[in-house]
């Protein structure tokens, strides 16, 4: 157990729907990632934030956004659903901006775009 | 030009041997960090063990070692003696800048099969 989790496991639904993947990062991370895995694109970065604010951003479609909370959890948001969306969404957390900076990975959220 | 290439899409090694999965990488900065990746069949990702681009020595972690080339840009991971569980895909990453300045993003192979025959 990573200590990151994320919500819900898996989600199906259909095109042109909105959905919203939760992730809590590891206790006393600052920094929240969000990657995808799909079969044809492998894992891409799609966007990370540090203590609130946005740091990096990958290659995140405009359909989709994110946030992170005071709390530190994060929240991301994927509207105008396509059947290309259909992917394995992975939330990460990391220390500070010190160190080597490895990543641990939630368990993931499936989507299915129906 | 990929940034990370893993050329082996699947490997089949007998239970006990050690297995040597391959990772080569192409960065011009001078600083970065090479991470493992293991993803059983469960879907979840699990962190195996980091290489800095200044760390003068091989890291280790336990059954995991990452044979470490800078000149060649080879980032290696040897598993020793291996076990039925160690069966999954192997992701190898990067990691381009100096950690605090917004390059904390991995970019990841494409990954590599093993599986391990009793």
């Amino acid at each position: 157990d990573s200590g990151v989790t994320q919500t819900p496991k898996h989600l199906i639904t259909a095109t042109g729907q909105r959905v919203t993947l939760r992730c809590s990062p590891r206790s006393g991370d600052l920094s929240v990632y969000w990657y995808q895995q799909s079969l044809d694109q492998g894992l891409q970065f799609l966007i990370q934030y540090y203590n609130g604010e946005e740091r990096a951003k990958g290659n995140i479609l405009e359909r989709f956004s994110a946030q992170q909370f005071p709390d530190l959890h994060s929240e991301l948001n994927l509207s105008s659903l396509e059947l290309g969306d259909s992917a394995l969404y992975f939330c990460a957390s990391s220390v500070g901006t010190s160190g080597s900076g490895e990543q641990y990975f939630g368990p993931g959220t499936r989507l299915t775009v129906t | 030009a990929q940034k990370i290439t893993q050329t082996q899409p699947g490997m089949f090694v007998q239970e006990k041997e050690a297995v040597t999965l391959d990772c080569t990488y192409d960065t011009s900065d001078p600083s970065y960090g090479l991470f493992w990746y293991k993803q059983p069949s469960s879907g979840e990702m699990i962190f195996l063990i980091y290489q800095g681009s200044y760390d003068q020595q091989n890291a280790t972690e336990g059954r995991y070692s990452l044979n470490f080339q800078k000149a060649r840009k080879s980032a290696n991971l040897v598993i020793s003696a291996s076990q039925l569980g160690d069966s999954a895909m192997y992701f190898c990453a990067m990691r381009e800048g100096r950690r605090g300045f917004g390059n904390e993003k991995l970019t990841f192979g494409t990954g590599t099969r093993l599986t391990i025959i009793p």
